[in-house]
């Protein structure tokens, strides 16, 4: 009964390799997000899909690319993955997307080690 | 100037502590105000938000806020040790993004 799925959880790979994320959220939301979190708790978003439609597109190398096959799935692939890629990952949903206020619900995160 | 200052802490407080934690800002166009909380390998949870200066309460837990000094707080009452984590304040823009502050780790022993 998980609301925001993601996976895998952890994910080792080596430097130059292509590596993909994927998220699921259960809860109907029509907007989904892509979050880096790095080794200072520090976390920053990074796209933003609206019914299938990107609309935040932060600035992201774009080795980075999100993909979503339909509003209840965004999936994060990454190209020529480097040491600064090594992060934890979340997904989020929310009902809406603007500035009205809308609750973001996050998964569990994954955390990615680039050696 | 960073847009979100949060002291990393870490803080660590005995059980039964009020607990303070803070957030300044210096986007005035911010209208939301959240505070999350993150255990360890888990992703963050909404714990409050409000829109408005002044005080909001649940529980244990009370939000303030203070536009005119771009500064927003959460206490903690009565702090137990299933309250240790990290806490992140957030706001949102006008673009509809979340901004995070970096978070404070918070250890409550027993």
């Amino acid at each position: 009964d998980t609301a925001v799925s993601q996976t895998p959880k952890y994910l080792v790979t080596q430097m130059g390799n292509d590596k993909s994320i994927k998220c699921e959220q259960n809860l109907g939301h029509d907007t989904m997000y892509w979050y880096k979190q790095d080794s200072k708790k520090f976390l920053k978003i990074m796209f933003s899909y609206n019914n299938k439609e990107l609309i935040i597109n932060e600035t992201v190398p774009n080795r980075f690319s999100p993909k979503s096959p339909d509003k209840a799935h965004l999936n994060l692939h990454i190209n020529s993955l480097e040491l600064g890629d090594s992060a934890v990952y979340f997904c989020a949903s929310s009902q809406l997307a603007g500035s009205s206020y809308n609750e973001q619900f996050f998964g569990p995160g994954t955390r990615l080690t680039v050696l | 100037q960073k847009e979100v200052e949060q002291d990393p802490g870490p803080l660590s407080v005995p059980e039964g502590a009020i607990v303070s934690l803070n957030c300044t800002y210096s986007n005035s166009a911010f209208q939301y105000f959240m505070w999350y909380r993150q255990y360890s390998r888990k992703g963050p949870e909404l714990l409050m938000y409000t829109y408005s200066s002044g005080n909001k309460e649940d529980g244990r837990f009370t939000a303030q806020v203070d536009k005119s000094s771009k500064y927003i707080s959460l206490f903690i009452r009565d702090s137990q040790p299933s309250d240790s984590a990290t806490y992140l304040c957030a706001f949102l823009n006008q673009g509809g993004k979340l901004i995070f502050g970096q978070g404070t780790e918070l250890s409550v022993k027993p």
